[in-house]
């Protein structure tokens, strides 16, 4: 079945720690998204690239990064400079093939121990 | 820059009635697409519905339908007949058709369906 995996489900952060959530998707879509969601603030960008090799800033980058070597992959990595990470991560990818519509991963809670 | 704007942060309708979410938005452009996304207890993200600015007539899908005024920057989601699994928080989400295909979410409407 196709569609867009991330793990892991729940990850915990010690204090200066780097941890790195994985999205796959095996839809063959060209774009892929990062957000995050708090309570009461809906969905957040935080990064999203439409090709290989190439990424934007959304919304709130500061204190992650990603890389897209391949199609299928969009890692986020959270840094130590992240100070509030405790949230819900949710990765999606889309194509102007089937108009835009963006698909979900399962998403990953991230808490600070 | 685009922005998104649900004010209805919690909303309750009794199973079988009708009920209508809010989203306004904001943008200089012509051309764009607005999307209704569904978002249950699983928090499982899902489209519900999709309407492209240039068409004038509004998107429907069975019991889901809008009401997309593009002078007024409206794009509001009706509801039909609710079901128990309409129970949901509910996305109005923003695509530029053009250039970098970032998408804006407004804050979300909660649905509560009541039996």
């Amino acid at each position: 079945d196709g569609g867009i995996t991330q793990s892991p489900k729940y990850l915990f952060r010690k204090e200066g720690q780097n941890v790195t959530l994985s999205c796959e998707q095996n839809l063959n879509h060209d774009a892929m998204y990062w957000y995050r969601q708090d309570p009461g603030q809906g969905l957040r960008l935080i990064y999203y690239s439409q090709i290989v090799n190439d990424f934007q800033k959304g919304d709130i980058a500061e204190g992650y990064s990603v890389s897209r070597e391949k199609k299928e992959s969009f890692p986020l990595t959270v840094t130590s400079a992240q100070k509030n990470p405790t949230a819900f991560y949710l990765c999606a990818s889309s194509t102007r093939a089937t108009k835009n519509i963006q698909y979900f991963g399962a998403g990953t809670r991230l808490s600070v121990l | 820059a685009q922005t998104v704007t649900q004010s209805q942060p919690e909303m309750s309708v009794q199973e079988a009635e009708t009920v209508t979410l809010s989203c306004t938005y904001d943008t200089s452009e012509n051309n764009y697409y607005l999307f209704w996304y569904k978002q249950p207890p699983s928090r499982q993200m899902i489209l519900v519905i999709r309407q492209e600015a240039y068409k004038q007539q509004n998107a429907t899908e069975n019991r889901f339908s809008v009401n997309f005024q593009k002078a007024a920057k409206s794009f509001s989601l009706k509801i039909s007949d609710s079901q128990l699994g309409d129970t949901a928080m509910y996305f109005c989400a923003f695509l530029n058709s053009g250039g970098y295909q970032k998408v804006t979410f407004g804050t979300g409407t909660k649905l509560q369906v009541i039996p």
